[in-house]
């Protein structure tokens, strides 16, 4: 089945600087990959979907990399601030078949933005 | 944004007992999933529901486990005997659509102790 692997699991940045956290996966029928953030006691929140067509994603001060050959998938804060002190979890999802609804997550990235 | 509320956010229970957590979902939701975190590991697929009935569940689905959202209420996990490793963050989400690129809403989590 789908392994997912997420890196770093914990990452100290100080403000403005970038943060880059690292998701490898194996199935290669992966087609839907997520980004979720979540903060201390509340909900996963997304913050990007990508479908397999597409390698570069630009969100708000963010941007998502898609790489089908080597099979990762990396996001990039870019000007971290404190704000951004969160949880990150990465999600794959295949195409169809018997996997419908079904995401395989990384173990995530506890992201700390140093003021 | 549209929000999943999970009741109660913490439960301890002794082992043996039964337990029942609840999700309250997106209102217009008709899919709807349970994911299990052990502490330090990945989120894990349990299983989706849709139509009152269980279309997918994993090896962790145990069958102790048991899926229902009677007369659209709460979609609730009933675990009947629970075992100590049923210790876990157990986070519910719910989507508007079965296809894999359809965003799953996530609630904040169950935080279960089973002594």
């Amino acid at each position: 089945g789908e392994q997912v692997e997420q890196r770093p699991p914990h990452l100290s940045v100080r403000e403005g600087d970038s943060a880059f956290i690292t998701c490898t996966y194996t199935d290669p029928n992966s087609y839907y990959f997520f980004w979720y953030k979540q903060e201390p006691g509340a909900s996963l929140q997304l913050l990007m979907k990508v479908f397999s067509s597409t390698e570069i994603n630009e969100g708000q001060g963010f941007t998502v990399l898609l790489n089908k050959k080597d099979k990762r998938l990396s996001l990039n804060l870019t000007a971290a601030h404190p704000g951004d002190s969160a949880a990150y979890f990465c999600a794959v999802s295949a195409l169809g078949g018997s996997a419908l609804g079904r995401l395989h997550f990384g173990a995530g990235t506890q992201l700390i933005v140093i003021p | 944004g549209p929000k999943v509320l999970q009741i109660p956010s913490h439960q301890i229970i002794d082992m043996g007992q039964m337990v029942t957590l609840n999700c309250d979902p997106v209102s217009n939701h008709l899919y709807f999933y349970w994911y299990k975190q052990i502490l330090g590991q990945q989120m894990e697929f349990l299983v989706n529901f849709y139509n009152g009935k269980v279309m997918e569940k994993s090896k962790l689905f145990k069958d102790q486990f048991s899926v229902e959202r009677p007369d659209g209420s709460y979609f609730t996990l009933k675990i009947q005997p629970t075992a100590l490793e049923d210790s876990a963050v157990y986070f519910c989400a719910s989507s508007s659509d079965w296809e894999n690129y359809a965003e799953q809403f996530f609630g904040p989590g169950t935080r279960l102790t089973v002594l």
